[in-house]
């Protein structure tokens, strides 16, 4: 089975401190992968998207960046959180030979 | 950049009621995915399609492509269908959400 694990689930971190959130997918290799954030009671946004290891292209600037250090692994973070950034996040996979778009669980940031 | 549009906003309906909730986009799509939203966030991937009509179970999506609109029917709606349905459109790389259209069966 094919599947997308998130990490963590959700956190609470201060303004001013890192981040780094994890998404790891098992199955096909090579997917395109996805990074949506969601403010609360708002719209999905796509953050980024990376079509193969080590390449990511930047949709929306919101002060966060993103690496695919592996296939099948692709990890957003920030070194200075701001309360903007607070919401939740979401990681998707298509694969090559597919076009449905699946997505993790999520991680739910609140940022104090 | 491609702009989608749902209807309604919300929806408050009786169970047993059916429920047609519209996407509406502003250029040609590669791509039409309808999702459900479930209270605590995550995505359940409905119907992925790009155009004519595909059923499952009580749910039907249509899409016609000329007319740059897609439509979820959701037939003799229960309490459990309530939730955020979602639609999305784009290319591999652009995906754009719309705000989506928030469901209330009520008993």
């Amino acid at each position: 089975a094919q599947t997308i694990h998130q990490w963590p689930v959700a956190e609470i971190k201060a303004v001013g401190s890192p981040l780094s959130l994890g998404c790891t997918i098992k199955g096909k290799s090579s997917p395109n992968l996805y990074w949506y954030w969601q403010a609360t009671g708002g719209t999905l946004q796509q953050l980024f998207y990376s079509i193969t290891v080590g390449q990511v292209e930047s949709v929306v600037q919101l002060n966060l960046s993103a690496s695919r250090p592996k296939d099948d692994q692709f990890i957003l973070s920030t070194e200075k959180l701001l309360l903007s950034h607070s919401g939740f996040y979401l990681c998707a996979r298509r694969d090559r030979d597919g076009n449905t778009l699946y997505f993790g669980e999520g991680s739910r940031l609140i940022v104090v | 950049g491609q702009q989608v549009q749902q209807s309604p906003a919300s929806l408050v309906l009786q169970e047993g009621e059916n429920a047609e909730l519209q996407c509406n986009f502003s250029t040609s799509l590669n791509s039409m995915q309808w999702f459900y939203q479930r209270p605590e966030g995550s995505l359940v991937s409905l119907f992925y399609n790009p155009s004519g009509t595909k059923q499952s179970g009580r749910l039907t999506s249509t899409t016609v492509i000329k007319e740059r609109r897609s439509s979820l029917h959701i037939s003799s709606s229960q309490i459990t269908d309530s939730g955020t349905y979602l639609c999305d459109t784009g290319g591999a790389d652009r995906l754009t959400f719309g705000k989506g259209t928030q469901l209330i069966i009520q008993p």
